[in-house]
């Protein structure tokens, strides 16, 4: 299965600022995707990256928010724009590996103060 | 559109006991499902899958069998350990070649404690 990492693995940002999370997988792939994980809560997806086109956005996220690059197929970043407290939460990439499976990268947790 | 249903938790077993967390799903079409399981401070991790009606997916122990006619996934394990404390969530998946690319529908996770 993909090998997945993030960064960073945690921070604690002001309200106001935004901050770019990486994903990197170690073997190319089409589709990466986007998930949210607020406090004690199941997982939403935000948004699907596909390599040269524009990420498609889940209904309740937009792209001011949460714009999205897909610059490869090894390689993505989400940026959490304009942050609230309401934002904090932990962020997760994963990737399609075959026709069925999903792989999680750790994820990033994210505090807004 | 689709939605997967857990059981309500958190669960708590002794060590050795037997475990079944239930997962009903709604949804169009002939979906796959999973589960994945979320250890403390950790990501998701794919614990199992079935793809197919009748399919059974098995790891570590655990088992789940897709049942298309009670549209359920439940998850069981004959005997459970302190190691197997962790967060479970059912999740569902349309065809990955149709146009929503596979994205997972999850269930909203079941908590699972396991004392010695």
């Amino acid at each position: 299965s993909a090998v997945i990492s993030q960064k960073p693995s945690r921070d604690i940002c002001q309200r106001g600022t935004s901050l770019t999370i990486q994903c990197q997988v170690d073997s190319q792939v089409t589709m990466m995707f986007w998930y949210r994980q607020q406090p004690g809560q199941s997982l939403t997806l935000i948004a699907t990256a596909n390599q040269g086109s524009e990420a498609t956005y889940e209904s309740g996220f937009v792209i001011d928010k949460f714009p999205i690059s897909r610059p490869n197929l090894t390689f993505s970043t989400l940026t959490v724009s304009n942050m609230s407290p309401e934002d904090s939460s932990i962020y997760l990439c994963s990737v399609r590996d075959g026709p069925y499976e999903q792989y999680f990268g750790p994820g990033t947790r994210l505090t807004v103060t | 559109g689709n939605s997967v249903t857990q059981m309500e938790g958190p669960v708590t077993l002794s060590e050795e006991a037997f475990l079944t967390i239930n997962c009903t799903y709604t949804a169009t079409g002939y979906p796959s499902l999973f589960w994945y399981v979320q250890y403390p401070g950790e990501g998701l991790q794919l614990l199992l899958k079935a793809t197919k009606a009748d399919d059974k997916g098995s790891n570590k122990g655990f088992e789940a069998t897709y049942r298309k006619e009670t549209t359920s996934f439940h998850l069981e394990k004959g005997s459970v350990q302190v190691s197997d404390s962790a967060v479970y969530f059912c999740a569902l998946s349309d065809f990955a070649g149709g146009t929503s690319y596979g994205k997972l529908t999850f269930g909203q996770g079941t908590i699972l404690t396991v004392h010695p």
